[in-house]
């Protein structure tokens, strides 16, 4: 089955405990995203890569890393995660150009105390 | 990218035909409207894609008047499941980067 996973789904920390978001994708998509959904903001893109070894930032990327070294995962790193960085985050692939079809993953509720 | 201008919510009852329009004024010549369906504590979900005049498919039919300035998503005979924030997206192929998904438009199915 076609699909994005992430991991964890729900994840608890503390404020400057590093964590890690794993995303995952099994369609040979060229391009990865993290969102951020925050109530009343919409989805918000944190980074995007367009393939392995290559990402750029987003509209919100402060506090947030990223890597690209397989073409299929897309791991997204809080260092020193602080509590306005509690939020519903979201995974998204898709081929070719932007206006394809993207696909999303299930999300991970993310809260910082 | 354009900037796109649709409601924040709509209420509908069960069985009606719902229509949410979007506006973007300035699209550009290459932009393509998409719409994303996303239920509660879920990713969007693509639903429709046009450029001109009209597109339906098994879910929805989105109809874009030919000055293209507005787009009107479709829902025919709602239901409760039908209960969801749309979005309207609207830009073309050359980017790199994703499409801005805003807030998006809150409908709200009663039984």
């Amino acid at each position: 089955e076609a699909q994005v996973t992430q991991n964890p789904r729900y994840l608890i920390t503390v404020t400057g405990k590093k964590l890690t978001v794993t995303c995952s994708q099994n369609m040979n998509h060229e391009y990865m995203s993290w969102y951020r959904q925050d109530p009343g903001l919409g989805l918000r893109q944190i980074y995007y890569s367009m393939n392995v070894e290559v990402t750029d930032k987003g509209d919100v990327p402060e506090g947030y890393k990223v890597s690209r070294k397989e073409k299929r995962n897309f791991p997204l790193i809080l260092e020193s995660p602080s509590p306005n960085q509690t939020s519903l985050y979201f995974c998204a692939s898709r081929t070719g150009g932007a206006v394809n079809e993207q696909f999303f993953g299930p999300g991970t509720r993310l809260t910082v105390l | 990218l354009a900037k796109t201008t649709q409601p924040i919510s709509m209420d509908s009852y069960e069985g009606q035909e719902v229509n949410i329009t979007c506006s973007h004024n300035n699209i550009a010549t290459n932009d393509y409207i998409t719409w994303y369906q996303q239920f509660p504590s879920q990713g969007p979900r693509f639903i429709i894609q046009g450029y001109k005049t009209k597109v339906t498919n098994e879910v929805a039919s989105l109809f874009i008047p030919a000055d293209r300035k507005s787009s009107t998503l479709s829902l025919p005979r709602v239901s409760l499941s039908d209960t969801a924030v749309y979005y309207c997206l609207v830009g073309d192929d050359t980017g790199a980067n994703n499409l801005f998904f805003g807030t998006g438009t809150r409908l709200t199915v009663i039984p």
